[in-house]
């Protein structure tokens, strides 16, 4: 089944205490991205990755790190977690960056930060 | 900078109609619209590519106004599964590789 698979789901962490959250996807897609989704403001966007090796901010990255070293995974990193980011946060791919290709995204993960 | 989407919330009961409106400051190169469900990922509805272009599903349909830098996105005789947060999500220049969403507008239909 073609689908993009983030892991934990849920966490709840005390400041300061890196995390990662693991995002992998089974379409051979190019394209990954990473959102983020607080109440009244949308989903926004924290990195993205035109394909291995290739990331660029989006719109809200403070505080976060990506790698791209294969083409299946997209890992969010949070070196130093604050309160500020806890949040639900989406994973997601599509074929390739360009022209009209349809997003898929994973299940989400809750991000607690005490 | 997200484009602006409004009503922020509607209400309906089930047969009627919703428009949903999509806007942004700079110019478009598309308009991608999505469905999350409560707890649920976003889904994807329709991509508008082409000013003028409008596209249906089922009884979901949008149109893209390039002049205008908008989009509306139409749920005729809704139905409960429709509701939904929905989301535009808008790209600039000649690539979809920033894809900016908007707050989105909380729909719900009663019966």
């Amino acid at each position: 089944e073609a689908q993009v698979t983030q892991n934990p789901r849920y966490l709840i962490t005390v400041t300061g205490k890196k995390l990662t959250v693991t995002c992998s996807q089974n379409m051979n897609h190019e394209y990954m991205s990473w959102y983020r989704q607080d109440p009244g403001l949308g989903l926004r966007q924290i990195y993205y990755s035109m394909n291995v090796e290739v990331t660029d901010k989006g719109d809200v990255p403070e505080g976060y790190k990506v790698s791209r070293k294969e083409k299946r995974n997209f890992p969010l990193i949070l070196e130093s977690p604050s309160p500020n980011q806890t949040s639900l946060y989406f994973c997601a791919s599509r074929i390739s960056a360009y022209g009209a290709n349809v997003l898929t995204f994973g299940a989400g993960s809750r991000l607690t930060v005490l | 900078q997200q484009p602006v989407q409004s009503p922020q919330a509607v209400i309906l009961r089930e047969g009627e109609d919703a428009v949903i409106n999509c806007s942004s400051s700079k110019a478009l190169y598309s308009v991608h619209w999505y469905r999350q469900k409560h707890g649920e990922a976003p889904v994807f509805l329709m991509i508008l590519l082409k000013g003028g272009e409008q596209k249906g599903h089922d009884k979901i349909s949008a149109s893209f106004n390039e002049k205008k830098q908008q989009s509306s996105l139409y749920l005729t005789a809704s139905q409960l599964s429709y509701s939904g947060t929905y989301f535009c999500g808008t790209s600039k220049g000649g690539s979809n590789y920033k894809l900016t969403f908007g707050k989105g507008t909380l729909l719900t239909v009663n019966p």
